[in-house]
């Protein structure tokens, strides 16, 4: 079974413009997750979607937005690039929403690295 | 959710056992103990995962007392490659969303 694929895996943007990182969940998994990495930060929550709809989101400004389609593929985009958002853009991928059962693992994709110069 | 603490760095040399423990004093009741590894620019990936008592798969252990406060990861003989930072997780029910702590980087030296 293929894992979770994320595109593309590196990218330059400057300051100001606007940029949408895919990721493509295992096959069968209807929840997708989308993670922020920073060496300061840490690995930190963005949102999550299930079936097309946002179930959570993290404590990050509105320039961050997300979507699920009907095969459960999921863009984020960022609008309005800062430098502080240089990082590892994680997407994860798991059956049933996070929360939803005690066991729920996820499996994370290899991740976008996104510079902002 | 249960805050996690682990050590910030352990150093280990290759056929060692290492031990890496987690503290998590406020674990809930239904709360799972879950273990990920991480190589540099790469996504986590699942190691294992466990409730009480032990649990064994091909690449690790995880040992936990009967009160539940604590977990401990066991890597048999490391090797090179186990060179990654560890992060432990307990439960994810906080509005759904999976928190991770600060993570435990390994190094495993020749």
């Amino acid at each position: 079974k293929a894992g979770v694929t994320q595109t593309p895996r590196y990218l330059i943007k400057t300051r100001g413009q606007q940029v949408t990182l895919s990721c493509s969940p295992i096959s069968g998994h209807r929840s997708v997750s989308w993670y922020q990495q920073t060496p300061g930060q840490g690995l930190q929550f963005l949102f999550e979607y299930f079936s097309e709809t946002q179930r959570n989101k993290g404590n990050f400004p509105g320039r961050f937005s997300g979507r699920q389609f009907s095969n459960s593929r999921s863009e984020m985009n960022v609008s309005t690039l800062e430098l502080g958002d240089s990082a590892l853009y994680l997407c994860a991928s798991s059956l049933a929403p996070l929360g939803a059962t005690r066991q729920n693992e996820q499996y994370f994709g290899p991740g976008t690295r996104l510079t902002v110069t | 959710l249960a805050k996690t603490t682990q050590p910030i760095s352990m150093d280990s040399y290759e056929g060692q056992e290492v031990n890496i423990t987690c503290s998590h004093n406020n674990i809930a009741t239904n709360d799972y103990i879950t273990w990920y590894q991480q190589f540099p620019s790469q996504g986590p990936r699942f190691i294992i995962q466990g409730y009480k008592t032990k649990v064994t798969n091909e690449v690790a252990s995880l040992f936990i007392p009967a009160d539940r406060k604590s977990s401990t990861l066991s890597l048999p003989r490391v090797s090179l490659s186990d060179t990654a930072v560890y992060y432990c997780l307990v439960g994810n029910l906080q509005g759904g969303k999976l928190i991770f702590g600060q993570g435990t980087e390994l190094s495993v030296k020749p």
